[in-house]
C-alpha cells in the first residue's frame, strides 16, 4: 500500500522554538509539497520540491524553510514558531506532473 | 491569478436525497481539474480528474463534471458514509502544485 508518512501526528511547541516536521514516501515520487490547512481559509501551499535539493515557494513560504536531501524525503522547517503558525500541515506527494497527490494524516502543531 | 471557489460551504442532505457540489474555477491554462474527499482528522484522497470541458468521471454514487468554468460533483442517494468535506483543486499548465477551494462539508443524515 502506497504510503505518504509525517513524523509527528500531534505537537506542541513554544514560541521561538525552532520545529522540524518530516514527511517520507514510499512511492519514488518527484514531486513533493507542505501545504497548511486552517478552517475558513482552506488549504495553502507553503513549499514544494520537484526534485532532490529543489525547492519553490508557494502561497505563504513566510516563516518556513524546507529540506529535500533525499528523494523520499522532505522537511519543513519552522525557524523560530510562532502562534500564528499553529495549523494542520499536510504533507504530500506526486509523479512528475500529475495532478493526483498523495497526502500524509497530517501534523497538528500547536505553538503556545 | 487562479482562483477556485466551492459552493455551497457546508451541506446537509437526508440519505437517499441527491444534490451537487459546485466548484467554480478560473485558471490561465488547465491542466486539470480535481476532486478530493477529506474525513476529519485525515488528509485529503483523491477521487477525480478532469482534463477538459465535456469529460465526465463516475464513482460508485459520485459522478464529477467539467465545464469551462466550473465543475459539478453529483452525489447520487447518499449515504451516511458519504460525509466529509469534498475538495475541488486545478492544476495550471505552468505549474506543478494545486490550488485548493476551501471544500463543502457534507453531512448525510440516516
Amino acid at each position: 500500500d502506497v504510503k505518504v508518512t509525517q513524523s509527528s501526528r500531534y505537537l506542541v511547541k513554544r514560541t521561538g522554538e525552532k520545529v522540524f516536521l518530516e514527511c517520507v514516501q514510499d512511492m519514488d515520487h518527484e514531486n513533493m509539497f507542505w501545504y497548511r490547512q486552517d478552517p475558513g481559509l482552506g488549504l495553502r501551499l507553503i513549499y514544494f520540491s520537484y526534485d532532490v535539493k529543489m525547492k519553490e515557494k508557494g502561497d505563504i513560504p513566510e516563516g518556513y524553510s524546507v529540506s529535500r536531501e533525499k528523494k523520499e524525503r522532505f522537511s519543513l522547517i519552522l525557524e523560530s514558531a510562532s502562534t500564528n503558525q499553529t495549523s494542520m500541515y499536510l504533507c504530500a506527494s506526486s509523479y512528475r506532473g500529475s495532478g493526483e497527490l498523495f497526502f500524509g494524516e497530517g501534523s497538528r502543531l500547536t505553538v503556545l | 491569478e487562479d482562483q477556485v471557489t466551492q459552493s455551497p460551504e457546508a451541506l446537509r442532505l437526508q440519505e437517499g436525497e441527491s444534490s451537487s457540489l459546485n466548484c467554480s474555477y478560473t485558471v490561465s491554462g488547465l491542466r486539470g481539474l480535481f476532486w478530493y474527499r477529506q474525513d476529519p482528522g485525515k488528509g485529503p484522497e483523491f477521487l477525480f480528474t478532469l482534463y477538459s470541458a465535456g469529460e465526465e468521471k463516475e464513482k460508485e454514487r459520485l459522478k464529477a463534471t467539467l465545464t469551462k468554468k466550473e465543475s459539478f460533483l453529483h452525489i447520487t442517494a447518499p449515504k451516511p458514509e458519504d460525509s466529509a468535506t469534498y475538495l475541488c483543486a486545478v492544476q495550471a499548465n505552468s505549474g506543478y502544485a494545486l490550488n485548493f477551494g476551501k471544500g463543502t462539508s457534507l453531512l448525510v443524515t440516516p
